[in-house]
């Protein structure tokens, strides 16, 4: 089992700021990193696969970068807005099967 | 294309009862994998099952138990009910054999244990 680590537990912004969290997990034997989001009420919902160091995914305004040697993912949100509020957790593999191990998550709220 | 589907939505059993959650994943989706969400542990890690044939286990007690059938289709059976099995359980199917696909999760099955 992966020792994960988000941080911040929880972040509250206003509309319009930009933020970021971070992701940290044994940099051994890595294959590859999920991010997901899961809003209230619904099922979580895939944001973004990375395999390689130093790739960076974008998807609207949501971005994320990937350090393997380290051991770190970051995942930056342009600009937030209210329907961004979610709970975000990233999840770490190191084998090739889907046997994800999820960080205890980083709860965004963003005020309008 | 119909997302991944989940059965019951919620269920109320007493402990020493055993209980099955059934989980149909996306059509073509051949890898499914079962998660418990509790308050104070978060998103765990149960099996996953690809092909019919259990590929990863997590560390849950011989109670917890599941089976994929010829059509992907996966249940979860929890044997002799104890009230901290009161969670949220989850099903995700995904295509790959590896993974490197995302997920998809279904709505999860709410189970309280009384």
């Amino acid at each position: 089992i992966l020792n994960v680590e988000q941080s911040p537990q929880s972040l509250h912004v206003q509309e319009g700021d930009s933020t970021n969290f971070t992701c940290s997990f044994p940099s051994s034997n890595f294959y590859a990193l999920h991010w997901y989001r899961w809003e209230t009420a619904k099922s979580p919902e895939a944001l973004f696969v990375m395999t390689l160091n130093g790739d960076e995914k974008k998807k609207g305004r949501i971005s994320a970068t990937l350090n393997t040697k380290e051991g770190y993912s970051y995942l930056y949100i342009k600009g937030s807005q209210p329907e961004d509020s979610a709970t975000y957790l990233c999840a770490p593999l190191n084998n090739a099967g889907n046997m994800l191990t999820f960080g205890g998550g980083t709860r965004l709220m963003v005020k309008p | 294309k119909a997302g991944v589907t989940q059965t019951p939505r919620y269920l109320i059993k007493t402990r020493g009862q055993q209980v099955t959650l059934s989980c149909s994943p996306i059509s073509g989706h051949r890898s499914v994998s079962w998660y418990q969400q509790t308050p104070g542990q978060g998103l765990q890690f149960l099996f996953e099952y690809f092909s019919e044939t259990q590929r990863n286990k997590g560390n849950f007690p011989g109670r917890f138990s599941g089976r994929q059938f010829s059509n992907s289709r996966s249940e979860m059976n929890v044997s002799t009910l104890e009230l901290g099995d009161s969670a949220l359980y989850l099903c995700a199917s995904s295509s790959g054999q590896t993974s490197t696909g995302e997920l998809f999760f279904g709505e999860g099955s709410r189970l309280t244990v009384l």
